[in-house]
């Protein structure tokens, strides 16, 4: 069974502030994926990483993919209030399997 | 498109109580999956679907039962409901178009609780 492991699973940051979320994962693939989730809603996807070396940026997000490493980094640049929301990474292997998630707070 | 839909958004059983979960997608795509979300354990796969006809079972399919007549709709049954089963329910889709498991769309959920 495939695992995957989120760090750190709690994040409290102030505006302005750098950090980056750790995705682990447990055998090889080569497709990662970052959602968000706000509270009590769905899931909304904001990268899908197919291939060793990807980068993805979407505004202060960005992603990125080392399968040798069996690791993805979500990189949070200048952080806004905005942000705050759950992430969570998947991999797919037989299935999807997904981390546990990041709660993200961003404090004004 | 309205996307991924899924009814009921909230549903209270009573243990043994039996019941279906509604899901459809309107973008036609192939792969249809149902995910269970509980605090501090993300979300894992129960069954999951590559066309009509076909499901397979995820991480947790013990339960629940699904079945999958057409591209749009992916029912998931209770069969007999217990309190562990007390959980937010996910469907999501994913064309497999160009290659596949892109990324997925997911419907609004439905929560669920089992007393």
């Amino acid at each position: 069974e495939l695992k995957v492991e989120q760090n750190p699973l709690f994040l409290s940051m102030q505006e302005g502030k750098n950090y980056t979320i750790y995705c682990n994962y447990s055998t090889t693939s080569d497709r990662l994926y970052w959602y968000r989730q706000d509270p009590g809603k769905s899931l909304e996807s904001l990268f899908v990483l197919l291939s060793n070396g990807a980068v993805k940026q979407e505004g202060r997000l960005m992603a990125s993919l080392d399968t040798k490493a069996r690791l993805s980094t979500l990189h949070i640049t200048a952080a806004v209030h905005d942000l705050s929301a759950t992430y969570f990474c998947a991999v797919f292997g037989n299935q999807f399997y997904f981390g546990t998630g990041t709660s993200l707070t961003v404090i004004p | 498109n309205a996307g991924v839909t899924q009814t009921p958004k909230f549903q209270v059983l009573k243990t043994g109580q039996s019941m279906t979960l509604q899901c459809a997608q309107d973008m036609n795509h192939e792969y249809m999956s149902w995910y269970r979300q509980d605090p501090g354990m993300g979300l894992r796969l129960i069954h999951y679907s590559v066309g009509a006809g076909i499901t397979d079972q995820g991480e947790v399919p013990n339960g629940y039962n699904v079945s999958r007549s057409t591209t749009e709709d992916f029912p998931l049954r209770l069969l007999s409901a217990a309190p562990s089963q007390t959980s937010v329910y996910f469907c999501a889709s994913s064309s497999l178009a160009g290659g596949p498991y892109n990324e997925q769309f997911f419907g609004p959920g439905t929560r669920l609780t089992v007393l």
